[in-house]
């Protein structure tokens, strides 16, 4: 039982670059989110979604896109990269009244 | 959205009772309440989480307070290994705009001195 996949684990990009970012969950849960956590710092929810095909804005939603096209995936697109988005990226997903399960996070670096 | 409030950081002895305390004065009847903890470099990890009720396993026990406004992580023995970072959140449960949706403070910082 995998759980909470994420790929990949490290990236660099330069600043205007696009990429997506994967999540994928073994584990029939209905809801997914996708966090940001910048040095010293909580985490801070960009988007997330409560079902397939169903998508909601987080706390700091502006240079992220998603999408949820199946249920067991939840992607995370930058359009165009910017060094503020430099940042450990994390996703998780869970079902009504049970908790989160995390993956191991993604570090992003941009240029 | 309900926001939480908690310390920055706070110190145990090994072996002894850490009492962790989190503030949710604007906490609505349909928000449960969620701990998590990050220990360094990995993802956060679930704790524990309750309505209205004490709620205790084999990891810690959540005390609410009774007008819910406040609760309370208790870890019973604190070890070495509970240094983490842990965050108070507060989730809505209810369908609707905010079902599902989960947002993390700071967290407060704990220090486990041997």
């Amino acid at each position: 039982n995998a759980g909470v996949t994420q790929t990949p684990k490290f990236r660099v990009l330069k600043t205007g670059q696009s990429m997506t970012l994967l999540c994928a969950q073994d584990m029939n849960h209905e809801y997914m989110y996708w966090y940001r956590q910048d040095p010293g710092m909580g985490l801070r929810l960009i988007h997330y979604s409560v079902g397939e095909g169903t998508t909601a804005k987080g706390e700091v939603p502006d240079g992220y896109n998603v999408s949820r096209l199946k249920k067991q995936n939840f992607l995370l697109g930058l359009e165009s990269a910017a060094p503020s988005q430099t940042s450990v990226y994390f996703c998780a997903s869970g079902t009504s009244y049970q908790p989160q399960h995390f993956g191991d996070g993604t570090r992003l670096s941009i240029l | 959205d309900a926001k939480t409030t908690q310390p920055n950081s706070m110190e145990s002895n090994e072996e002894e009772p850490v009492h962790l305390p989190c503030n949710h004065s604007t906490i609505s009847g349909t928000d449960y309440i969620h701990w998590y903890r990050q220990l360094p470099s990995q993802g956060p990890e679930y704790v524990i989480h309750g309505l209205t009720s004490n709620v205790n396993n084999r990891m810690a026990s959540l005390a609410i307070a009774e007008d819910r406004k406040s609760s309370t992580l208790i870890l019973h023995r604190a070890t070495l290994r509970d240094a983490a970072v842990y965050y108070c959140i507060l989730r809505d449960e209810v369908e609707g705009t905010n079902a599902g949706k989960s947002t993390f403070g700071d967290g407060t910082t704990l220090t486990v001195k041997p």
